[in-house]
């Protein structure tokens, strides 16, 4: 079983709708949860963190944290051409202060003007 | 600015040359971390480092080495580099409380 796991897409949303984007996790010790986007060809760029249950908002994105069900979700609102790019969904836990994250394989999301 | 800086961006060499992609980060983070990318296989750590002289293997560390002699520089270093080493690079460098920061990405074409 992968540690991180993500539906690799790609995932087609119309402009101006919501994409939903998911993934789990293995270690149920994993305490930072953090999204990426990567453009094709670019560096990763973190676009949100979440280390509690519950939602974070921060402009057109939300994380869902559940730690219990061991899932975690970015929802983009509003989607926009330029959200199109592959999101990768990153985690890390606490124990030793070693910054050992696991990285998904991504999901391609692609929004239709 | 803050930033994390590679060099090369892109490089194309022939197997066995040795070569040195250096990474340096201007933000004074504790740690720094080598990754390749490569399509269907996500991102895979090769090296990190907790701090100075510290350096420990990832989770595909065969064909490559690494140093921190300095708290800045993470250079990663291929003695004999082979063809199934191509692929785009990303050094990272984070703190214990702060999410990782990202390169630019260097991508290596060994023939």
């Amino acid at each position: 079983q992968k540690e991180v796991e993500q539906n690799s897409g790609p995932l087609s949303v119309p402009e101006g709708a919501i994409a939903s984007l998911n993934c789990t996790y293995s270690d149920r010790g994993s305490q930072s949860f953090f999204w990426y986007r990567q453009y094709s060809g670019k560096s990763p760029e973190l676009i949100m963190s979440i280390y509690s249950n519950g939602d974070k908002e921060d402009g057109r994105f939300t994380a869902q944290l559940n730690k219990a069900s061991q899932y975690v979700s970015l929802l983009i609102r509003d989607s926009q051409p330029s959200d199109s790019a592959t999101y990768l969904c990153a985690v890390r836990p606490t124990s030793g202060g070693y910054q050992k994250v696991t990285f998904g394989t991504g999901t391609k999301l692609q929004v239709i003007p | 600015e803050a930033q994390v800086t590679q060099n090369p961006r892109y490089l194309i060499t022939v197997t066995g040359k040795k070569l040195t992609v250096t990474c340096s980060q201007n933000m004074n983070h504790e740690y720094m971390s080598w990754y390749r990318q490569d399509p269907g296989l996500g991102l895979r750590q090769i090296y990190y480092s907790m701090n100075v002289e510290v350096t420990d293997k990832g989770d595909v560390p065969e064909g490559y080495k690494v140093s921190r002699k300095e708290k800045r520089n993470f250079p990663l270093i291929l003695e004999s580099p082979s063809p199934n080493q191509t692929s785009l690079y990303f050094c990272a460098s984070g703190t214990a409380n702060q999410p990782q920061h990202f390169g630019d990405g260097t991508r290596l074409s060994i023939l």
